[in-house]
């Protein structure tokens, strides 16, 4: 049983450039999210899609956009990265009804 | 604004010895999480918990949530080695909705010395 499957685990990319980091589940959880984590300031909510169909924002979500391409994946793209996208990305997943979160190995990103 | 704080950020203890890591926040919740980090890696759940006085423990950790006083606790208890990585408190901002958005705080820093 997989999990929470993030790609790329590593990607360095030129400011300007467009990217897009891929998450799927296969524990057929209904939630998703995606959330930076910088040095020092814990994770933070980029987007997240609460079931099939539907995303909304989160705390942080200038810059990117997400797609919920179906229950399994939901993916994060930057259209033009800059150098204060740097950071470790996380995808989650959460059952419906249930409170806990399972979290992705993370993509570290850096634009240089 | 949802403000979570997390005291101390850093902790250096020694093998044996108790500590509690505090975590404080501003709005009403009664949804608290506790995750550890290891360097490098993703985050591992340690304890939800989802109601005013619930109280938790796994082995040397002990979490507990005071919804009335916004505050939650992980209590260390004869700390080993074993139990050094970041560890991240994280509330529920949905105000009671289902979307179970999470604010985190900032993590503490623990090392158990030898």
């Amino acid at each position: 049983n997989a999990g929470v499957t993030q790609t790329p685990k590593f990607q360095v990319l030129k400011t300007g450039q467009s990217m897009t980091l891929q998450c799927a589940q296969d524990m057929n959880h209904n939630s998703m999210y995606w959330y930076r984590q910088d040095p020092g300031m814990g994770l933070r909510l980029i987007y997240y899609s609460a079931s099939e169909g539907t995303t909304d924002k989160g705390e942080v979500p200038n810059g990117y956009n997400v797609s919920r391409l179906n229950k399994r994946e939901f993916s994060l793209r930057l259209e033009s990265a800059a150098p204060s996208q740097t950071s470790v990305y996380f995808c989650a997943s959460r059952p419906q009804n249930q409170a806990r979160q399972h979290f992705g190995d993370g993509t570290r990103l850096s634009i240089l | 604004e949802l403000k979570v704080e997390q005291n101390p950020l850093f902790l250096s203890m020694q093998e044996g010895k108790n500590y509690t890591i505090y975590c404080n926040y501003s709005t009403t919740s009664d949804r608290l999480y506790w995750y550890r980090q290891d360097p490098g890696k993703s985050l591992e759940s340690l304890f939800v918990l989802l109601s005013n006085g619930a109280v938790k423990q796994e082995g040397r950790l002990m979490a507990s949530l005071d919804t009335k006083a916004r505050l939650s606790t992980l209590h260390i208890t004869a700390a080993v080695h074993d139990l050094s990585a970041t560890y991240f408190c994280a509330v529920d901002m949905s105000s009671g909705g289902s979307n179970y958005k999470l604010t985190f705080g900032k993590g503490t820093l623990l090392t158990v010395n030898p």
